[in-house]
């Protein structure tokens, strides 16, 4: 298996609304990640897990959470978001510590309504 | 902090044409990327660069790690319809997170 799965591939939300996109790879990958991208822009990185751990928070809202349930699986839990937030979200994982780039999820597209 | 920058940003080309597209750096990085998204799709890893000045070929693609370590240019040649998208240039460390950096990404149009 040399994928990266997310689940959902669109999601529409209202701003009082919670959901969790959700991502999973079962390539044996202890380094994760969460981008957001917006149009006709290159991916922003948001979240870096290592070993289930959360080792980078690049100053994201606190109305996105991020979760590590174990190796294979990473979630993002989103709460009360706004329209602006509305982007295609990306999860990607890596061999930690080994320089061979990130393999990338096809995303999720997010609308805020 | 870190930047890339891309160049072009755009391209307009005939399908047969070849295509060169390029990065620079104002940070040394240890491994560059090149990758390639279509619409509604993640960013795909077309070459991984890792030594000061290595050549490499992925089919009609070449691309070349910089001898500074600082940039890299992409190659396509005899380009075709499936050549349409985006293609990011990244710059990645190896110590510590080896966190990629991205850049802002060539669009290629190719004209009927």
């Amino acid at each position: 298996d040399t994928e990266v799965t997310q689940t959902p591939k669109h999601l529409v939300m209202g701003m009082t609304n919670k959901k969790s996109l959700k991502c999973e790879q079962h390539m044996g990958h202890r380094a994760m990640y969460w981008y957001k991208q917006k149009a006709k822009k290159p991916p922003e990185l948001m979240f870096v897990y290592s070993y289930e751990k959360l080792s980078i928070n690049e100053s994201v809202p606190s109305r996105f959470s991020p979760e590590c349930p174990n190796s294979s699986l990473l979630n993002l839990h989103l709460h009360a978001l706004q329209p602006e937030d509305s982007a295609l979200y990306l999860c990607a994982s890596s061999l930690q510590g080994a320089n061979y780039g990130y393999t990338f999820g096809s995303g999720t597209r997010l609308t805020v309504v | 902090g870190q930047q890339l920058n891309q160049s072009p940003q755009s391209m307009f080309i005939q399908e047969g044409e070849d295509v060169s597209m390029n990065c620079t750096s104002s940070s040394i990085f240890n491994t560059w990327l090149w990758y390639k998204q279509d619409p509604g799709e993640g960013p795909v890893l077309l070459i991984a660069l890792y030594k000061a000045g290595e050549l490499t070929s992925n089919g009609r693609l070449t691309a070349q790690f910089g001898i500074t370590r600082k940039d890299s240019f992409l190659n396509i040649s005899a380009s075709i319809p499936s050549d349409v998208g985006i293609y990011f240039c990244a710059g990645q460390f190896l110590v510590g997170d080896d966190k990629i950096i991205f850049g802002k990404g060539t669009r290629l149009h190719i004209l009927p």
